[in-house]
């Protein structure tokens, strides 16, 4: 298996830009999480899917932000208006059984809103 | 916050050394879990222990749980320069419906000198 696929890999962007983030999970797995990571405030859950359906967005900062999972194979998470505090490496892991065994995670995006 | 707080925050060590990192989280959880981030990538699983266990053993990683003291700590024996990278402990803490509620803590930095 390739893994959890991220793209793109680097993005940068101008402010008020609109910018989708895509993940591919692990064939299988049945949860999706989004995370986020900075310097300041480590890796914070954004929102997680069990097959398909969004769980928990609660971590979601604003309403600038949402995600979808169109399918098991597929989600994306989505800024609009892109501001700099976005700016951040974007995580997408996947896991079995809710991650009772451990995620498996992406390489990351890492965003920059200039 | 139930987030973990990895202690110490960085820490440097010659190679064959062991290399000790601690983790205090604040509430009562199902499962510990220790992960590795090589820089620029993302997040690698490494072991897990569940809430009932008190040690477990994977190859050169050694992993503690005391849930008495709400902490854990990773040890690597013999350490490696490819060891260099970042450890995070991650709690789970979700309820038994299976909702998840994982929580990464901020991380030690491990270098590790030939």
């Amino acid at each position: 298996d390739a893994g959890v696929i991220q793209s793109p890999r680097h993005e940068v962007t101008e402010m008020g830009q609109e910018v989708t983030l895509r993940c591919k999970p692990i064939s299988g797995h049945d949860y999706l999480f989004w995370y986020r990571q900075t310097m300041m405030r480590g890796l914070e859950l954004l929102i997680y899917f069990n097959n398909n359906v969004p769980i928990d967005d609660s971590g979601m900062p604003e309403d600038r932000f949402s995600a979808k999972m169109p399918n098991a194979s597929f989600s994306t998470l989505k800024i609009q208006p892109s501001e700099p505090r976005d700016s951040a490496v974007y995580f997408c892991a996947s896991s079995l059984v809710g991650g009772f065994l451990g995620y498996t995670f992406g390489s990351g995006t890492r965003l920059t809103v200039v | 916050s139930q987030q973990g707080e990895e202690d110490p925050q960085a820490l440097s060590i010659q190679e064959g050394e062991n290399a000790t990192m601690n983790c205090s989280y604040k509430t009562s959880i199902n499962n510990l879990q220790w992960y590795r981030q090589n820089s620029g990538r993302g997040l690698v699983h490494l072991i897990l222990i569940r809430s009932n266990e008190r040690e477990k053993h994977s190859g050169r990683l050694r992993v503690t749980l005391d849930t008495s003291k709400k902490s854990s700590s990773l040890l690597i024996t013999a350490s490696r320069a490819a060891d260099t990278a970042s450890y995070f402990c991650a709690t789970d803490w979700g309820d038994s419906g299976g909702y998840q509620k994982v929580t990464f803590g901020i991380g030690t930095k491990l270098q590790v000198i030939p």
